[in-house]
């Protein structure tokens, strides 16, 4: 158990929907990244949060926001869902961000774009 | 694009040791070396990470060569369980995100 807690597991929706997944990062830490895992891409950097602030983007989609709050819990936004967004979501956090500190996985969503 | 190099897959007998290479010939000074894993469509799991030194926790053992432009993950009594695809990543200072490429597939034969 890596303490990143995502919810929800799974997720099914149809094309043109939002929805909003959500991670609570480990006790302690204030970074959360959000990661994309799809059959042919791979594991790919979306974005990440600091302490509340947006602190690194990566291939995000303009469809696609987040936001990390106050409690440090954050949550990824998918709008105008299309077939090509089905995939795992991942969340990962750390204490600061610093590259001698690891990132610490949740066990992801999966998404599912009928 | 992923600084590091790793065969695409490897077998090990299970209770050998399993030796995983990762090539990084670029790496930079401050940049440290870090092993995932993932089982099937489970989350990355941390595994170890080093800068110079070689480390061990409870999982594995790190070593990179003096130069640093390579390292070995060491499982040391592979088990059915440890099969899996394992991550060899470099972090750099200004690296916040972790960039993945395509990973070691280990098997481990019973």
């Amino acid at each position: 158990d890596s303490g990143v807690t995502q919810t929800p597991k799974h997720l099914i929706t149809a094309t043109g929907q939002r929805v909003t997944l959500r991670c609570s990062p480990r006790s302690g830490d204030l970074s959360v990244y959000w990661y994309q895992q799809s059959l042919d891409q791979g594991l790919q950097f979306l974005i990440q949060y600091y302490n509340g602030e947006e602190r690194a983007k990566g291939n995000i989609l303009e469809r696609f926001s987040a936001q990390q709050f106050p409690d440090l819990h954050s949550e990824l936004n998918l709008s105008s869902l299309e077939l090509g967004d089905s995939a795992l979501y991942f969340c990962a956090s750390s204490v600061t961000g610093a590259n001698n500190q690891p990132q610490h996985f949740g066990d992801g969503t999966r998404l599912s774009i009928l | 694009d992923a600084k590091t190099t790793q065969p695409t897959s490897m077998d090990c007998a299970e209770g050998r040791a399993a030796n995983l290479p990762c090539n990084h010939s670029t790496i930079s000074g401050n940049e440290y070396v870090y092993w995932y894993r993932q089982i099937h469509s489970q989350g990355p799991q941390y595994i170890i990470h080093g800068l110079k030194n070689n480390e061990t926790n409870e999982m594995a053992s790190l070593i990179i060569t003096e130069d640093r432009k390579s390292s070995t993950l060491i499982l040391p009594h592979a088990t059915l369980r440890d099969t899996a695809v394992y991550y060899c990543i470099v972090r750099g200072n200004r690296d916040d995100k972790i960039i993945f490429g395509k990973g070691t597939r280990l098997h481990i034969l019973p």
